[in-house]
């Protein structure tokens, strides 16, 4: 069971937006940790898609965006792609586990 | 560039000792934490520990905490992941990642390629 809360999947059709959740709690998110996202692609390692809640690496497209409030944060996908389509993590910091890096479960996004 | 090589995949049985082994090149190995992550098929991400090159100052995930070792040998700029004792439940993917400091905490902002092992009789 994992730390961070995600939904196993999301959809939609290319062209659309889609929004992913990622809750946590006091000892995480909501203690004033950022919330990275990655991105992974069938069979490739994890790509950092997303650090320090909204702000994207050189060379993500900016139909990637973050938000984060309260013990919660977001990813959203604007003009979705088919080349969208992987699995996707959001990371924290808690500081209740022995120092832990912790990840949601992950997200598959499947594009219609 | 940052660049971060994992040794290749493995065939292992019950009870064999392994080490895994993450080269990483294009930066200073030595003031970066690296991470190491399981991925079991078919599922999340599992951070398992992290390592500073610079001093071998090492810490464990409470899951992982004396069932694997981590170190690292800076005059090769190579970080290791070691079993004494594989168990068919190790099976998975393993990726080493740099951990980068944020503002406010820490994201791996590169990965290795990641190495597959697997355990079986």
């Amino acid at each position: 069971q994992s730390v961070l809360t995600q939904p196993p999947s999301v959809s939609g059709a290319p062209g659309q937006r889609v929004t992913i959740s990622c809750t946590g709690s006091s000892s995480n998110i909501g203690a004033g940790y950022d919330v990275h996202w990655y991105q992974q692609l069938p069979g490739t390692a994890p790509k950092l898609l997303i650090y320090s809640n909204n702000n994207r690496p050189s060379g993500v497209p900016d139909r990637f965006s973050g938000s984060k409030s309260g013990t919660s944060a977001s990813l959203a996908i604007t003009g979705l792609q088919a080349e969208d389509e992987a699995d996707y993590y959001c990371q924290s910091y808690d500081s209740s586990l022995s120092a832990s890096y912790v990840f949601g479960a992950g997200t598959k996004v499947t594009v219609l | 560039e940052v660049q971060l090589v994992q040794s290749g995949a493995e065939v292992k049985a019950p009870g064999e000792s392994l080490k895994i082994s993450c080269k990483a090149s294009g930066y200073s190995f030595t003031t970066y934490w690296i991470g190491w992550v399981r991925q079991m098929p078919g599922t999340g991400l599992e951070w398992m520990g992290i390592i500073y090159p610079g001093d071998s100052d090492t810490r464990y995930s409470p899951s992982f905490q004396g069932q694997v070792t981590i170190s690292a040998d800076k005059s090769i700029s190579t970080a290791y992941l070691q079993w004494s004792s594989l168990k068919v439940s190790d099976t998975a993917m393993y990726f080493c990642a740099r951990r980068y400091t944020t503002s406010s905490g820490y994201c791996f902002d590169s990965w290795g390629q990641g190495t597959l092992v697997t355990v079986s009789s």
